[in-house]
C-alpha cells in the first residue's frame, strides 16, 4: 500500500499569506496525484488533478506541483474562505490512498 | 450538469446489512468509474471500493469481502451492499465520479453502526 504523508497535520494562518502544504508518497507515484478541498459540513472538491493541471472554476491562487513522491499545494494570497482540511490523493495503484488531511484555520 | 445523490444511510446493528444508492444525473455511471469513499467522524476520507466502465471492481481491504459495488445502467445508478457491519464501519459515506482524480461528489449519507 503506498502511504501518503501530509505536512503540516495542522497550520494556523493569516489571510494573504502564502500557505504551503507538501505531500510524501511512501514509493514513487509518477504524478498520479490529487488535491482536495473539504470545508466544514461539505463534501470534498477537487483543486488539482495529475499534481499540477488545475481544474476549471477553481480560483488561480491554487496550485500544484511535483511528481514522484513529493508533491506540493500551494495557495498563493490565502483568503478567509479558504478555510479546509486539504487532501492529497493517488491513483496510481491499489489500494487508492489518502493523506491524513492538513487543517488550516485562520489566525 | 453533473449531481450525485446518495441514499439509503441509517442507523444500523452491528453485524446488520445496508444498500447504499446513488443517483446519478448529468453523465452516464457505465461509461464512468464510479468509487464510494467514506469518512468516519472527525477523520479523514477512506476509499472504499470503485467499479469500471467494464464492471471490473476493486475493494479495500477493510470491506473485502463484506461490501459490494453494483451498478444499473438502465437506472444510472451505483450502489454499495454492506453486509456484516461493525462500529469501525460508521461514515459519512460518499459517492463519487472517478477517471484517476475524483472529480465530482455526493452529499455523502451517514451509516451508524451502533447496537
Amino acid at each position: 500500500e503506498i502511504v501518503l504523508t501530509q505536512s503540516p497535520d495542522f497550520q494556523s494562518v493569516t489571510p494573504k499569506e502564502k500557505v504551503t502544504i507538501t505531500c510524501r508518497a511512501s514509493q514513487s507515484i509518477g504524478n498520479s496525484l490529487h488535491w482536495y478541498q473539504q470545508k466544514p459540513g461539505q463534501s470534498p472538491k477537487l483543486l488539482i488533478k495529475y499534481a499540477s493541471q488545475s481544474i476549471l472554476g477553481v480560483p488561480s491562487r491554487f496550485s500544484g506541483s511535483g511528481s514522484g513522491t513529493d508533491f506540493t499545494l500551494t495557495i498563493n494570497s490565502l483568503e478567509a474562505e479558504d478555510v479546509a482540511a486539504y487532501y492529497c490523493h493517488q491513483s496510481s495503484s491499489f489500494p487508492i490512498t489518502f493523506g491524513q488531511g492538513t487543517r488550516l484555520e485562520i489566525k | 450538469e453533473v449531481q450525485l445523490v446518495e441514499t439509503g444511510g441509517g442507523l444500523i446493528q452491528p453485524g446488520g446489512s445496508l444498500r447504499l444508492s446513488c443517483a446519478a444525473s448529468g453523465f452516464t455511471v457505465s461509461s464512468n468509474y464510479m468509487s464510494w469513499v467514506r469518512q468516519a467522524p472527525g477523520k479523514g476520507l477512506e476509499w472504499v471500493s470503485v467499479i469500471y466502465s467494464g464492471g471490473t471492481t476493486y475493494y479495500a481491504d477493510s470491506v473485502k469481502g463484506r461490501f459490494t459495488i453494483s451498478r444499473d445502467n438502465s437506472k444510472n445508478m451505483v450502489y454499495l451492499q454492506m453486509n456484516t457491519l461493525r462500529a469501525e464501519d460508521t461514515a459519512v459515506y460518499y459517492c463519487a465520479k472517478a477517471w484517476g482524480h475524483f472529480d465530482y461528489w455526493g452529499q455523502g449519507t451517514l451509516v451508524t453502526v451502533s447496537s
